[in-house]
C-alpha cells in the first residue's frame, strides 16, 4: 500500500512569491491533515478535512494561507505571498475512521519550504 | 485545550543502555495519547497508543509506555537501545470527545545513541 505522497519534498523561493504543496493520502482515508513543523518543534496543525470539507481551519492563517480539498481525496496546500517566517517542513497526514481522536495518522515524509 | 511537555529535548544514550523519554499532558477532558517517532528526512509514524484498558502499552520495536492518571504523564520507556533507535520523539494527546479532538503534539525528544 503506497503511503502518503507529498510533493516537492523541497522547495526555495523568494520572499513574496507564492508556493504551493500537494498531497495524495492513502486511499480510503476521508480525513487529511495538513500540520506545520518549525525546527526543532512538534508538528501544528493547520487545517483537517472530513473528505472535502474542512472541519478545523482555526489555525489556518488566512490572509496568505488558502488550501483545497477537491473531490475528496488529493489536496493542495498554498500560500501566496510568503514569508522569511514561512520557512518550514509542511506535513500531510490522513486517517480513516469518524473517532477523530482515536485515529491513527499516517504522515508524508513533508515538504521543506525556504524562503530567502 | 490539551498541552504536552516533552521534559528532555536531547537524550544521549549508550548502545544497549535502557531509557526513558518523559511526558507529561494536560487536559481538562479525558484524552487518548501516542508516541510517534521520526527518523530524519521521513515522515512520523506510530509506535504506540493508549485509548483504554491496560496502562502498559506495548508498541513496535521494542518501546512499551505507561500511563498515568494521577500524574497526568505517558513515559516512552525500552531496555535496551540500538543505534538504529536513533530519532526524534514526539508525545502526542487528543481528547476523547468534545470538538477540540485534534492532535496536539509536544516539541519533541532527540534521542541519540552513542556506539
Amino acid at each position: 500500500e503506497a503511503g502518503v505522497v507529498q510533493s516537492p519534498r523541497y522547495k526555495i523561493i523568494e520572499k513574496k512569491q507564492p508556493v504551493a504543496f500537494w498531497c495524495n493520502p492513502i486511499s480510503g482515508h476521508n480525513t487529511l491533515y495538513w500540520y506545520l513543523q518549525n525546527l526543532g518543534q512538534g508538528p501544528e496543525l493547520l487545517i483537517r478535512y472530513e473528505n472535502e470539507e474542512a472541519v478545523d481551519d482555526s489555525q489556518l492563517p488566512k490572509d496568505r494561507f488558502s488550501a483545497e480539498r477537491l473531490k475528496g481525496v488529493d489536496s493542495t496546500l498554498k500560500i501566496q505571498p510568503a514569508e522569511l517566517g514561512d520557512s518550514a517542513v509542511y506535513l500531510c497526514a490522513s486517517s480513516f475512521g469518524q473517532t477523530a481522536g482515536a485515529n491513527v495518522l499516517t504522515f508524508g515524509a513533508g515538504s521543506r519550504l525556504t524562503v530567502l | 485545550a490539551q498541552s504536552v511537555t516533552q521534559l528532555d529535548s536531547q537524550v544521549p544514550v549508550f548502545e544497549e543502555a535502557p531509557v526513558e523519554l518523559r511526558c507529561n499532558y494536560s487536559s481538562s477532558v479525558s484524552v487518548y495519547l501516542f508516541w510517534y517517532v521520526q527518523y530524519p528526512n521521513q515522515g512520523l509514524q506510530l509506535l504506540l497508543k493508549y485509548l483504554s484498558g491496560s496502562t502498559l502499552v506495548k508498541g513496535i520495536n521494542g518501546f512499551e509506555a505507561e500511563f498515568n492518571k494521577s500524574q497526568t504523564s505517558f513515559h516512552l520507556r525500552k531496555p535496551s537501545v540500538h543505534i538504529s533507535d536513533t530519532a526524534e520523539y514526539f508525545c502526542a494527546v487528543s481528547a476523547i470527545s468534545g470538538s477540540a479532538r485534534q492532535l496536539t503534539f509536544g516539541s519533541g525528544t532527540q534521542l541519540t545513541v552513542l556506539p
